[in-house]
C-alpha cells in the first residue's frame, strides 16, 4: 500500500546535538511538507518542497534544515539552534497542484534528554 | 491574519449518540475547507473537503457543512462509535498570489465512552 513512513517513532535529543527525522513516501507525490504540532496549537509549517532539489521555508524554519535529493525522501534535521525542539513532527505529501497536504505520516515525537 | 477557531476544545459523549463540532474561520480569500481526524499518536487523515460552492459533504457517518457567508463549518458525527475517539481538525486554505496558504485549527478532542 502507498503511504508515508516516518522514522523513528520516538527520538531523544541531547543538548547541542543535531538529530535527523526521516520521511519516505511511495505515492509518487511531487510536494512534501514538514509540520510541527504542539499541544493546544494548530499544525505549523516548517519547510516544504514542491520538487526535487528545491525547498522553501515555512512559517517556523529557524533551527531546522531539510534536503530533497530524491523524490521519495524529505528528511528534516533539528539543529542545536532550535531551542525548544520538543514536539510532534508530521511529514505530509500531495500529488495535487494546489499545494495542500493530502497524506500524512504517523509522526515522530521528539523530546529533550 | 488568517485564523481558524474550533469549538468545543474537548467533548465527551456516550456511544451511539450524535455530536456536532464547530469551525469558524477568518481566512480570505477562501479556497476550500477540510476536516481531518487524528487518532492519538498518529497523523491526520482527511475526512471531507469542501469548496466555496459546496454546502454539505458526507463520508459515512461524518457530515460536514459549510456556510461561506458566515464563514462557519460544522462536522456532524452520527451514531458515534468508540473508534470515533480522536481529535478533529478543521483546515482552511486560501489562494493568493499563485500560492495556497493553509491554516490549521487547534482541533476538538472527542472522547466516546461506552
Amino acid at each position: 500500500d502507498g503511504g508515508i513512513t516516518q522514522s523513528p517513532k520516538y527520538l531523544f535529543r541531547k543538548e547541542g546535538q543535531n538529530v535527523t527525522l526521516s520521511c519516505e513516501q511511495n505515492l509518487n507525490h511531487d510536494a512534501m511538507y514538514w509540520y510541527r504540532q504542539d499541544p493546544g496549537q494548530g499544525l505549523r509549517l516548517i519547510y516544504y518542497s514542491q520538487i526535487v532539489n528545491d525547498f522553501q521555508k515555512g512559517d517556523i524554519a529557524e533551527g531546522y534544515s531539510v534536503s530533497r535529493e530524491k523524490k521519495e525522501s524529505f528528511p528534516l534535521t533539528v539543529t542545536s539552534a532550535q531551542k525548544n525542539p520538543t514536539a510532534f513532527y508530521l511529514c505530509a505529501s500531495t500529488g495535487g497542484r494546489d499545494n495542500q497536504p493530502q497524506h500524512f505520516g504517523d509522526g515522530t515525537r521528539l523530546s529533550i534528554l | 491574519k488568517n485564523q481558524v477557531e474550533q469549538s468545543p476544545q474537548s467533548l465527551i459523549i456516550l456511544e451511539g449518540k450524535n455530536c456536532t463540532l464547530q469551525c469558524n474561520y477568518t481566512v480570505s480569500p477562501f479556497s476550500n475547507l477540510r476536516w481531518y481526524k487524528q487518532d492519538t499518536g498518529r497523523g491526520p487523515v482527511s475526512l471531507t473537503i469542501m469548496t466555496f460552492s459546496e454546502n454539505t459533504k458526507s463520508n459515512g457517518r461524518y457530515t460536514a457543512t459549510l456556510d461561506a457567508d458566515t464563514k462557519q463549518s460544522s462536522l456532524h458525527i452520527t451514531a458515534s462509535q468508540l473508534s470515533d475517539s480522536a481529535s478533529y481538525i478543521c483546515v482552511v486554505s486560501s489562494y493568493s498570489g499563485g500560492y495556497q496558504k493553509v491554516t490549521f485549527g487547534t482541533g476538538t478532542k472527542l472522547q466516546v465512552i461506552p
